[in-house]
């Protein structure tokens, strides 16, 4: 079983739908949780990161966290033809230096 | 800051051949990750350098992958011999370090798109 498991869509919405994009994940000694978003042919960059449970709000973007369940969430709210691009979930332990990667969604919204 | 440098960002060779890719991280991290990426595995890790010094390189796939750090500024991975397997695209990414990590991330190079024929 990989630690980070993440559907790998591809996932189309027409402009302004809300958007989820889920992972779930295995170790339960993860942390910090991230979400990078990477536009074709270019690298990931970071979005956003949450630490241990709750929620964490940026502009139209919000990450949640359920411990609990090992379960993470991405949503974004009046999702934008600009926003169409592969999202990718990370996550490590405080003390680790290695993100551990789901295989991430591709995600595209039509104007 | 120009950001990760990775060159080439393409790469077509044979299989059998040589493969060096190269890396030039941002100046002042001091930490240096290799990692690939495929359709069906994601990213994975192949090894990460600190202060230039291999931490981990229990991802590389088998011997015919080398790394090294000669110094702060530059990083080569190399594939030898290659073989059409070894086809993904291969990131380098650099983080200043420090804890937490997640609160400095990664910053990733536009990467190089390898494929072996």
């Amino acid at each position: 079983q990989k630690e980070v498991e993440q559907d790998p869509g591809p996932l189309s919405v027409p402009e302004g739908a809300i958007v989820s994009l889920n992972c779930t994940y295995s170790n339960s000694a993860f942390q910090y949780f991230m979400w990078y978003r990477q536009y074709s042919r270019k690298g990931p960059e970071l979005l956003m990161y949450t630490y241990s449970s709750g929620n964490k709000e940026d502009g139209r973007f919000t990450a949640q966290v359920d411990k609990s369940s090992k379960y993470i969430s991405l949503f974004i709210r009046d999702s934008q033809p600009s926003d169409s691009a592969t999202y990718l979930c990370a996550m490590s332990r405080y003390t680790g230096n290695q993100f551990y990667f789901g295989t991430g969604t591709s995600l595209t919204v039509i104007p | 800051d120009a950001g990760v440098i990775q060159s080439p960002r393409h790469e077509v060779t044979e299989m059998g051949q040589e493969v060096t890719l190269r890396c030039k991280p941002i100046s002042g991290h001091d930490y240096l990750f290799w990692y690939r990426q495929t359709m069906m595995r994601g990213l994975e890790l192949l090894i990460y350098f600190n202060n230039n010094v291999p931490i981990d390189d229990s991802g590389m796939p088998e011997d015919r992958f080398s790394a090294k750090m000669p110094n702060a500024s530059f990083s080569t991975l190399k594939i030898q011999p290659s073989e059409p397997r070894d086809s993904a695209v291969y990131f380098c990414a650099s983080s200043p370090g420090g804890l937490p990590l997640a609160n400095y991330g990664y910053t990733f190079g536009s990467g190089t798109r390898l494929t072996v024929v």
